[in-house]
């Protein structure tokens, strides 16, 4: 299984909603990532986990609350959160830190949008 | 500190012509570089990558790149583009060891005409 999947596909939230979004791999990979997307822009990174504890937060607001319950899985807990948040966000894997095998692979992502 | 530059936002070709779509990096050590390519709706799939070992890195889909040092670029080729082709593609960069902290480009947008 090669593949990193994202549910949900599309997402809709008012902004007093908390909702969550899930990703999971099954490749063995010990580094995940969460990044953003806006539209005709590259993604930012947001988190990054690694053997499941966060590594990099790139000064995101707290109304974004990753979570890592194991190797497999990365949620991003969504709450409070405004209209500019509305964007694609995209997961990612690699096999870890460093080396020659950091290479990225990126889940189909959600597109969630704040009303 | 790395960054990426993509020239042009935008590049038109017709099928069947050439693709070239330029990116240039900065960074003070030896980076890791990659191409992704952006489908509407879709996620980010990897075209190819430089890590180390031979400039001349061939990818999915006929696409290919050459590594050149001296000119710190890395541009993205095919010899013959197909519809299927149109998308947007990112450079990126990470350095080797360390957070795996992918720098992209802006992206250029690949228009693909009959």
């Amino acid at each position: 299984d090669t593949e990193v999947t994202q549910t949900p596909k599309h997402l809709v939230m008012g902004m007093t909603n908390k909702k969550s979004l899930k990703c999971e791999q099954h490749m063995g990979h010990r580094a995940m990532y969460w990044y953003k997307q806006k539209a005709k822009k590259p993604p930012e990174l947001m988190f990054v986990y690694s053997y499941e504890k966060l590594s990099i937060n790139e000064s995101v607001p707290s109304r974004f609350s990753p979570e890592c319950p194991n190797s497999s899985l990365l949620n991003l807990h969504l709450h409070a959160l405004q209209p500019e948040d509305s964007a694609l966000y995209l997961c990612a894997s690699s096999h870890g830190q460093g080396g020659s095998y950091n290479e990225q692979f990126f889940g189909p992502g959600t597109r969630l949008t704040v009303l | 500190a790395q960054s990426v530059t993509q020239l042009g936002s935008h590049v038109s070709v017709s099928e069947g012509a050439l693709v070239l779509l330029r990116c240039n990096y900065s960074s003070s050590v030896p980076p890791y570089l990659f191409w992704y390519v952006q489908y509407p709706n879709q996620g980010l799939q990897l075209l190819l990558k430089y890590t180390t070992g031979a400039t001349l890195v061939k990818g999915i889909n006929g696409f290919e790149a050459e590594f050149k040092k001296s000119e710190t670029s890395f541009h993205l080729t095919k010899p013959s583009a197909h519809m299927s082709d149109a998308a947007e593609y990112f450079c990126a960069v990470t350095l080797s060891g360390g957070y795996n902290k992918l720098i992209f480009g802006a992206g250029t947008r690949l228009a693909v005409h009959p």
